[in-house]
């Protein structure tokens, strides 16, 4: 079936830590899209990567393909950052997005 | 300008009530989604509407009914709702593909938090 994980599911982490969420997709999952869900429910784009790795500021994202699997990095983490981070991948050879379950993660001072 | 607006923000509404929910970009987009969203759970895909026509509907019951009336506007005419229904609705939008084309990036708005009572 399509699936998309996320881990881990929840993540405290000191202001100024380093982190790394991960995806795992199954075989009829591609081009991932990483989005951060603040507080308030607004979903942000944070990267389309179908492959490779792309940096914006003190995020990054690997995406392998081949190994099915994706990986967001944050560093100097700060208050900000909390929220909830999902990958999404698409699906039905269309534009179909199916989400992870999401990492709820909290960054304290 | 990346930006997807959706009104309401807020909407509470009886069961017996009409309302709608609209969403707008002005992005050249000719592909928009309707998702559902319940408290935390990730968002769930309701309709898509490419080149203003229907292609995707997730078997959702005909409480909901969509409707796009331009390249621009999307809406979600809300009728009968149960507290069930109560959840954070979100619009997205992105370039339309063609059969057999790759993915396209999705922008989404803020949503409309939607109490059924």
């Amino acid at each position: 079936g399509i699936q998309v994980e996320q881990s881990p599911p929840d993540l405290i982490l000191q202001e100024g830590a380093n982190s790394t969420l991960r995806c795992n997709f199954s075989d009829s999952v591609n081009n991932l899209q990483w989005f951060h869900q603040n507080p308030w429910g607004q979903l942000i784009n944070l990267f389309y990567i179908p492959s490779g790795t792309k940096q914006n500021g003190r995020l990054s994202a690997t995406t392998v393909a081949t190994e099915r699997y994706s990986l967001l990095y944050i560093s100097s983490s700060q208050t900000t950052d909390s929220g909830v981070y999902f990958c999404a991948g698409f699906t039905g050879g269309g534009n179909k997005l199916t989400f992870g379950t999401g990492t709820q993660l909290k960054v304290e001072l | 300008d990346t930006e997807v607006t959706q009104t309401p923000k807020h909407l509470v509404m009886g069961m017996t009530n009409k309302k709608s929910l609209k969403c707008e970009q002005h992005m050249g987009h000719r592909a928009m989604y309707w998702y559902k969203q319940k408290a935390k759970k990730p968002p769930e895909l309701m309709f898509v509407y490419s080149y203003e026509k229907l292609s995707i509907n997730e078997s959702v019951p005909s409480r909901f009914s969509p409707e796009c009336p331009n390249s621009s506007l999307l809406n979600l005419h809300l009728h009968a709702l149960q507290p069930e229904d109560s959840a954070l609705y979100l619009c997205a939008s992105s370039q339309a593909l063609r059969q057999g084309a790759e993915t396209s990036e999705q922008y989404f708005g803020p949503g409309t938090r939607l109490t059924v009572t």
